[in-house]
């Protein structure tokens, strides 16, 4: 089946120290979402990916960067967690911008 | 900015019985309106969309909803939920006339179906 996966579903990291969260997808579509997921809110998105051009949401904090070197793989790597940056990451993909997103199932991360 | 309001953050009901899950968007501007589902430990799964046409939309599992432009609200209703229902539902919005499908969401709201 056509999805999107994220690696690892859970992850714990230290106050400070680096950490990169995966996504994949089989879907071949030419968009590719990052949101955060803090416990009892809403899904905020951070960033983007429409083919190779990046765009950064205004109030994402400096801390977090993504790249993505192929259609098929999105990395988001967050240089610096604080405690505050614990949650749920979940990354979607669409055809196009207007396409119906296709969510992942999310990496859940701690950081201690 | 649009914004979203989901206005119950928990449902219980009992199953077979009917269920209405509120949502009201803050701006009167064009939208498209959606509704996600959230299963424990599982990514979001779109359950229906409006984006034009008929006001009353219907999605999958038996869910409808229906866009109400004037009260800036698209309730979610199932006429009757199963046990299977049970999961957290997310209602979004796009701004139609802002390039990009950037969603923003509502902060959710849990439906317990009890036996």
């Amino acid at each position: 089946d056509a999805m999107v996966i994220q690696n690892p579903r859970y992850q714990v990291t230290q106050f400070g120290k680096p950490v990169t969260l995966s996504c994949s997808q089989t879907l071949n579509h030419n968009v590719m979402y990052w949101y955060q997921q803090k416990s009892s809110q809403a899904p905020k998105l951070l960033f983007h990916y429409y083919d190779k051009d990046f765009n950064n949401e205004a109030d994402t904090p400096d801390n977090f960067q993504s790249r993505r070197p192929n259609t098929s793989f999105c990395f988001l790597d967050i240089r610096s967690p604080g405690l505050g940056d614990a949650a749920m990451y979940l990354c979607a993909t669409s055809r196009g911008v207007w396409g119906e997103q296709f969510f992942g199932p999310g990496t859940r991360l701690t950081v201690l | 900015a649009q914004s979203v309001t989901q206005l119950d953050s928990q449902v219980p009901v009992f199953e077979e019985a009917p269920v209405e899950l509120r949502c009201n968007y803050s701006s009167s501007v064009s939208v498209y309106l959606f509704w996600y589902v959230q299963y424990p430990n599982q990514g979001l799964q779109l359950l229906l969309k409006y984006l034009s046409g008929s006001t009353l939309v219907k999605g999958i599992n038996g869910f409808e909803a229906e866009f109400n432009k004037s009260q800036t609200s698209f309730h979610l209703r199932k006429p009757s939920v199963h046990i299977s229902d049970t999961a957290e539902y997310f209602c979004a919005v796009s701004d139609a006339e802002e390039y990009g499908n950037k969603l923003v969401f509502g902060a959710g709201t849990i439906l317990r179906v009890k036996s």
